[in-house]
C-alpha cells in the first residue's frame, strides 16, 4: 500500500459545529503531517507528529486541534471554524526527513 | 535558512513542444529537492527527487532535473508537452536539520495549448 487516504472528501460545516478529517497510511512512515492550501497558493504546514508525537504546531489557532491516535492514523478536530479556514486540507507522510513526501488526495473544507 | 523561488508563475507551451520549469534554491547544507505535480482539486503528486546521489534526476511521465550546484538551481523539464502535463508544478527543498520541515516554491502553473 502506498497511498495515503483522506476522508471525508468533502465537507461542509456551519461556525458551531464539531467535525474530524481523518487520514491513515500503511506505509511505516513515522512522520505524518497536516497542510492547508487556499486556492491558488502553495500547501501551508500546520502540524507535524513524529513518532506519534507533535513534534511542530505552526501557530495554529486552537480551533484545529490534531491527534495521532497510532503511526498509522492522523485526526484533525475542528470546532468553531471561521469561513476565512475554508481550504484544502493535506494530509502527508515521510521516512525519515530528505525522502519526500506522500500526500493524500485533501479534504474540500468549506465554513458557512 | 533555506528557501526555494520560482522563477516564472505562469508557463503555456504547444503540446508536442519541451517544457522547462525553473527553480532556484538556497540552502547552507546539502540540501533535498523535490518536484511535486498538483492537478486541479487534487492533492500534490511526487514527479521526482534529489538526495545527493545523481545529479540528473529522471521521474515519472517522462519529467527530468538536474541539480546545479554552482546555479543553485534544480530546472524541471520534458522534452514533448503532452495536454495531461496541464498542472500546478512546486519545487520544495527540505529542511535538513532534521524538523521534518519542507520549504515549497509559490508554484508555477503549466498551461499546454493544443
Amino acid at each position: 500500500d502506498t497511498e495515503v487516504t483522506q476522508t471525508p472528501k468533502h465537507l461542509v460545516m456551519g461556525m458551531t459545529n464539531k467535525k474530524s478529517l481523518k487520514c491513515e497510511q500503511h506505509m511505516g512512515h513515522r512522520a505524518m503531517y497536516w497542510y492547508k492550501q487556499k486556492a491558488k497558493k502553495p500547501p501551508e504546514l500546520m502540524f507535524v507528529y513524529s513518532y506519534e508525537k507533535l513534534s511542530i504546531n505552526e501557530s495554529v489557532p486552537s480551533r484545529f486541534s490534531p491527534e495521532c491516535p497510532n503511526s498509522s492514523l492522523l485526526n484533525l478536530h475542528l470546532h468553531a471554524l471561521q469561513p476565512e479556514d475554508s481550504a484544502l486540507y493535506l494530509c502527508a507522510s515521510s521516512p525519515p526527513a530528505g525522502f519526500g513526501y506522500t500526500f493524500g488526495s485533501g479534504t474540500r473544507l468549506t465554513v458557512v | 535558512a533555506q528557501s526555494v523561488t520560482q522563477l516564472d508563475s505562469h508557463v503555456s507551451v504547444s503540446e508536442g513542444t519541451p517544457v522547462l520549469l525553473r527553480c532556484n534554491y538556497s540552502s547552507s547544507y546539502s540540501p533535498s529537492l523535490f518536484w511535486y505535480v498538483q492537478h486541479p482539486n487534487k492533492g500534490l503528486q511526487l514527479l521526482l527527487k534529489y538526495t545527493s546521489a545523481a545529479t540528473l534526476v529522471k521521474g515519472i511521465n517522462g519529467f527530468e532535473a538536474e541539480f546545479k550546484k554552482s546555479e543553485t538551481s534544480f530546472h524541471l523539464t520534458k522534452p514533448s508537452a503532452h495536454m495531461s502535463d496541464a498542472a500546478e508544478y512546486f519545487c520544495v527543498v527540505s529542511d535538513p536539520s532534521g524538523t521534518y520541515k519542507y520549504i515549497f516554491g509559490t508554484g508555477t502553473r503549466l498551461k499546454v495549448l493544443a
